[in-house]
């Protein structure tokens, strides 16, 4: 149980485009979802996190307008980052919070952006 | 705000060597939690510690959530070449937002 899925795993852009990232809990319900970057050999940022049926809260310095996140019901939530750049680069990995509340996160297989 | 310092940094020993890493935290956890990543993947979640003074095992894996409650470890035993990967530690603090922190990570390398 408590699997988490995010697509696409690749994807490769040009700058200017906009792309979106689905993350899906298979087996739960998850109320929030939380959105991570990670940049080579260095560890978890945490983007934002993504509420159910209301507005996500971002961390500071991440711009929102930047990175959209939608999470339009228990078990989808969409990260879509905005007319792209080279900087945007990076892996980003969607995670869900297990049915025990304040226990174990999830995390989705990530998904490498590479925009060119 | 809260940190987590993780050691070491990076390993690199000898299949069938035991290894020891941990976490030390600025403030109080109430959740222990630790991973593993795979390059290119996500992180997968091998054990999960609630309580001070806790200890679980899973599989060759040992893990305990410290007394103080600001410092965990996680020990496995007996390595093997597929326990390669990054290690991470992360934990929860008192104000349970739900938000984890996350340590620098542990590199773990297995010479067969």
């Amino acid at each position: 149980g408590a699997v988490v899925s995010q697509h696409p795993s690749r994807v490769i852009c040009k700058s200017g485009t906009s792309v979106k990232i689905e993350c899906r809990s298979l087996d739960f319900q998850a109320t929030t979802m939380f959105w991570y970057r990670q940049f080579p050999k260095q560890s978890l940022m945490l983007m934002a996190t993504s509420n159910e049926g209301s507005k996500a809260t971002y961390e500071q310095g991440v711009e929102k307008d930047k990175f959209l996140i939608n999470h339009a019901s228990l078990t989808l939530s969409t990260l879509t980052v905005t007319s792209a750049h080279p900087e945007d680069s990076s892996f980003y990995i969607c995670s869900a919070e297990g049915p025990r509340w304040g226990g174990e996160l999830f995390f989705g297989e990530g998904s490498r952006l590479t925009v060119l | 705000g809260q940190q987590l310092n993780q050691s070491p940094q990076s390993m690199f020993i000898q299949e069938g060597e035991d290894v020891s890493m941990n976490c030390t935290s600025s403030s109080i956890f109430n959740t222990w939690l630790w991973y593993k990543q795979d390059p290119g993947e996500g992180p997968v979640l091998l054990i999960a510690l609630y309580k001070a003074g806790e200890l679980t095992s899973n599989g060759r894996l040992t893990a305990q959530f410290g007394i103080t409650r600001k410092d965990s470890f996680l020990n496995i035993s007996a390595s093997i070449p597929s326990d390669v990967g990054i290690y991470f530690c992360a934990g929860r603090g008192s104000s349970n937002t739900g938000k984890l922190i996350f340590g620098q990570g542990t590199t773990l390398q297995v010479k067969p």
